[in-house]
């Protein structure tokens, strides 16, 4: 059974970071791209980024409104993906899921969400 | 940025209704597009690829058409499980991106 289970999240003031987690089973996490979305409060879902394979070179791509504070990296050896979320805003404040990209590339499941929440 | 559009924002609708929910690209997009369910307070769910592929597990009363700048997610014969809410999200271009929501409550 796939399962991507985040942790991480919590309260934390505008300017300080971050460091999601995302625990994966169930498949061979190597093998697939893997996604960061996110949910504000009542509001759309939100791409965030999304990190490559190896055979990709572990390459990255990001929302406009993360780019050069949010870093998504990941360790294959633990099954783990991972969001560096730095110089937080109080509009970063969401809903955080990791999601595996298929075998064409499309998300096709996602964790359950942790919440970040950014205020003083 | 491409921009996705969905129409109507929420539908109020009936148990066995046929529902139709339109997504649109602000550009070309070829057929790749995704179709999502979210219910309040869960992760959402991957439906459909590909513009029309069913993701594993799906039940065929799900099916999508379309291509280029114009979709169609169709539901047959509304069950009590689908009323929730459908995002289309285009990943033909980085940044990848999520129409606004298709909210389907009951009538």
């Amino acid at each position: 059974e796939v399962q991507l289970v985040e942790s991480g999240g919590g309260l934390v003031q505008p300017g300080g970071s971050l460091r999601l987690s995302c625990a994966v089973s169930g498949f061979t996490f190597s093998d697939h791209y893997m996604d960061w979305v996110r949910q504000a409060p009542g509001k759309g879902l939100e791409w965030v980024g999304r990190i490559r394979n190896k055979a990709n070179s572990y390459t990255t791509e990001y929302a406009a409104s993360v780019k050069g504070r949010f870093t998504i990296s990941r360790d294959d050896s633990k099954n783990s993906l991972y969001l560096q979320m730095n110089s937080l805003k109080t509009e970063d404040t969401a809903v955080y899921y990791c999601a595996r990209g298929g075998s064409s590339y499309v998300t096709d499941y996602w964790g359950q969400g942790v919440l970040v929440t950014v205020s003083s | 940025d491409i921009q996705m559009t969905q129409s109507p924002s929420s539908l109020s609708a009936s148990v066995g209704d046929r529902v139709t929910i339109t997504c649109r690209a602000s550009q070309g997009i070829s057929n790749f597009l995704a179709w999502f369910q979210q219910k309040p307070g869960k992760a959402p769910k991957s439906l459909i690829y590909a513009a029309s592929r069913l993701q594993s597990g799906v039940p065929s009363k799900f099916s999508g058409s379309g291509s280029g700048t114009d979709f169609t997610l169709t539901i047959s014969s509304l069950q009590p499980e689908d009323f929730a809410t459908y995002y289309c999200q285009q990943y033909n271009a980085y940044p990848f991106t999520f129409g606004p929501g298709t909210k389907v409550d009951i009538k």
